[in-house]
């Protein structure tokens, strides 16, 4: 099956700064790359998604770009807020259903 | 529109208790999933079911069974409640097509005592 690795694992920054978290998989099949944030005690909420056929997507201060060659893709925010700080997730899937996750990053935006 | 509903909010078993997780949603989709969540181990697949009347095992399915019992409702059962089984439980679900997102209920989190 697919596998999702993500880094870091913690990333901590100044408010302000920008953030990239990256993610690899390995499934050359996987067609669709969404991340999640998860604020504590919450559920995973859709922030952006990109497709295989794109190579980047920008929605304000977030972007995702993704290589297929590679098979990486990362999440940009810039001019991070306090309020950036949650758990970020990566996933990746693979034909129609399942979907695979990474690990998490935990972000944490100091003011 | 509630979305995707889990119940209950909270559970503790004993060793060896069973007990059911209820999901529901309301958006029409097709294909809903089971994932757990423990720290530092992201989102891990227990079971899924693509259309009503399939299930399919995720990665991690040892220890559960799942009923799709129509296409709005899929429950997750413990028939044997482990240590192991002590989690954040969320439902998810999504329609059919590439590129489409998972839409996740607000988590069932079970402590096995």
């Amino acid at each position: 099956g697919e596998n999702v690795e993500q880094h870091p694992s913690t990333l901590s920054v100044q408010e302000g700064d920008s953030a990239v978290i990256k993610c690899t998989y390995s499934d050359s099949a996987s067609n669709y790359f969404p991340w999640y944030k998860q604020e504590l005690g919450k559920r995973p909420q859709l922030i952006i998604d990109i497709r295989s056929n794109v190579g980047e997507k920008k929605d304000q201060r977030i972007a995702v770009t993704l290589n297929k060659t590679a098979k990486h893709f990362s999440l940009h925010i810039t001019e991070t807020q306090p309020e950036d700080s949650a758990v970020y997730f990566c996933a990746a899937r693979p034909g129609f259903n399942k979907f695979y996750f990474g690990s998490g990053t935990k972000l944490n935006v100091k003011p | 529109n509630a979305g995707v509903t889990q119940t209950p909010k909270f559970q503790v078993l004993k060793t060896g208790q069973s007990m059911t997780l209820q999901c529901a949603q309301d958006m029409n989709h097709n294909s809903m999933y089971w994932y757990r969540q423990d720290p530092g181990m992201g989102l891990r697949l227990i079971y899924y079911s693509a259309s009503e009347g399939t299930t399919d095992k995720g990665e991690v399915p040892n220890g559960y069974n799942v009923s799709r019992l129509n296409k709005r409702e899929f429950s997750l059962r413990l028939e044997s409640a482990a240590p192991s089984q002590t989690s954040v439980y969320f439902c998810a679900s999504s329609r059919e097509g590439y590129n489409s997102p998972l839409h996740f209920g607000n988590g069932t989190r079970l402590t096995v005592t």
